[in-house]
């Protein structure tokens, strides 16, 4: 019954250190979701994949990248980390597209990643 | 950019008084929901409306939703310390290729005082 799970939970990074945080979920789901959490912001999506094989820009990508390794996985990496991107990151998922339709699209979130990055 | 603002942006109330947060947003939506995020804990889903419904209910919560005024309100009655939480609205649009995305707004925090 695990639902969601990232990795790393904390990390501390220097700056132009890289990193790959980890994201999986257990529920068959088609869709899964990047955001980033900052104070008074509220989330904001980095990347999402609607689809095993697709990844697609979110609101703001830059100075990350993504790789859907396969349905259950999907990982956000940063190349060169910037104390802009010290955050809470987390990863969430959706069923997406079943049989042909759209479903209602709720997501589940997973725990969260804090990163500071200093 | 966001799409969902919430107010209050904090809200503090006595137990078993009912809470009220109001949702606004910019475009046509096919969805919006809610969701519930406990201090250092990830987001839970409450309720979801469709665009084509003005109001939903599940247990304590109320949902309405006014299309014409690009406004929502969630209604958490007889408030309970365990709904000490923030609260998000997200609306939710597709976008081609299969694709459906979730715009959050920025939240309201309830405090309830036992």
């Amino acid at each position: 019954n695990a639902g969601v799970t990232q990795t790393p939970k904390f990390q501390v990074l220097k700056t132009g250190q890289s990193m790959t945080l980890q994201c999986a979920q257990d529920m068959n789901h088609n869709s899964m979701y990047w955001y980033r959490q900052d104070p008074g912001m509220g989330l904001r999506l980095i990347y999402y994949s609607a689809s095993e094989g697709t990844t697609d820009k979110g609101e703001v990508p830059n100075g990350y990248n993504v790789s859907r390794l396969n349905k259950r996985e999907f990982s956000l990496r940063l190349e060169s980390a910037a104390p802009s991107q010290t955050s809470v990151y987390f990863c969430a998922s959706s069923l997406g597209f079943s049989g042909g339709k759209l479903a209602k699209n709720i997501q589940y979130f997973g725990a969260g990643t804090r990163l500071s990055v200093l | 950019s966001q799409q969902g603002e919430e107010d209050p942006q904090a809200l503090s109330i006595q137990e078993g008084e009912n809470a009220t947060m109001n949702c606004s947003y910019k475009t046509s939506i096919n969805n919006l929901q809610w969701y519930r995020q406990n201090s250092g804990r990830g987001l839970v889903h409450l309720i979801l409306i469709r665009s084509n419904e003005r109001e939903k209910h599940s247990g304590r919560l109320r949902v309405t939703l006014d299309t014409s005024k690009k406004s929502s309100s969630l209604l958490i009655t007889a408030s309970r310390a365990a709904d000490t939480a923030s609260y998000f609205c997200a609306t939710g649009a597709y976008s081609g290729a299969g694709s459906y995305q979730l715009t959050f707004g920025k939240g309201t925090k309830l405090s309830v005082i036992p």
